[in-house]
């Protein structure tokens, strides 16, 4: 079946680094682009970052551009968030997801598609 | 980016009675090459990750119950729970997946009155 296992959060300070993982299995990884998707404590969800199956294209929230980078391995099916400069807006929880059908080419100029899968979810805590 | 607000905040409605939540885009969210919506909706109870209940705006996600059903084209969008059961208290979001940025509405809590 289908899991999607996150690790790496924490609490961290204003300005440092955090890296989230996601481990995939169930399915073939390196087919399906995948999402990082937050929420803030009490809030609804914001869309984070995509990155597409094959890695040749990523694509950032405008809160996150420039700070965060998102990357995979498919050779061991990995998922990664790369956050820097973190700031207390950045506290939520962080959910990787996977979209529903192989081959996604999710951009700016192109149609996405839904995700069917989600992980458990991550903590990150940005506070002094 | 495309906006997405979701009507109302929150509603209360009794068992085994219709519960309907709005969902509209500032574009349409229609593809016409392929006369897809890219419109999707999740549930979301306490602690939980999302769970995909509807998308293309109308087809139900394998395993959910035939009492959710979302329809709508363009840019306004409608999940209707035709009776609503006690497992089915959750927040619910709507989602434009037509470009990046994804975007989601705020969401609306479901309750039992």
């Amino acid at each position: 079946q289908v899991q999607l296992v996150q690790s790496g959060g924490g609490v961290v300070q204003p300005g440092r680094s955090l890296k989230l993982s996601c481990a995939a299995s169930g399915f073939s990884f390196s087919d399906y682009t995948m999402h990082w998707v937050r929420q803030a404590p009490g809030k609804g969800l914001e869309w984070v970052a995509v990155v597409w199956y094959d890695e040749t294209r990523k694509f950032y929230g405008d809160s996150v551009r420039g700070r965060f980078t998102v990357s995979r391995d498919n050779s061991k099916n990995m998922l990664y968030l790369q956050m820097n400069s973190l700031r207390g807006e950045d506290t939520a929880v962080y959910y990787c997801a996977k979209e529903a059908t192989t081959l996604g080419y999710c951009s700016p100029t192109s149609g996405c598609l839904a995700t069917d899968y989600w992980g458990q979810g991550t903590v990150v805590s940005v506070s002094s | 980016d495309i906006v997405v607000t979701q009507s109302p905040d929150s509603l209360a409605v009794f068992l085994g009675e219709r519960a309907t939540i709005n969902c509209k885009s500032s574009q349409s969210v229609l593809y016409r090459s392929n006369n897809k919506n890219y419109l999707a909706w999740y549930q979301q109870k306490p602690g939980q990750p999302p769970k995909l209940l509807i998308y293309w705006a109308s087809t139900r996600e394998s395993g959910v119950p035939d009492r959710f059903r979302g329809s709508g084209s363009g840019t306004d969008f409608t999940l209707t729970i035709s009776s609503l059961q006690t497992e089915d208290v959750a927040v619910y979001y709507c989602q434009q997946y037509h470009s990046t940025p994804v975007t989601f509405g705020g969401g609306t809590r479901v309750e039992i009155k």
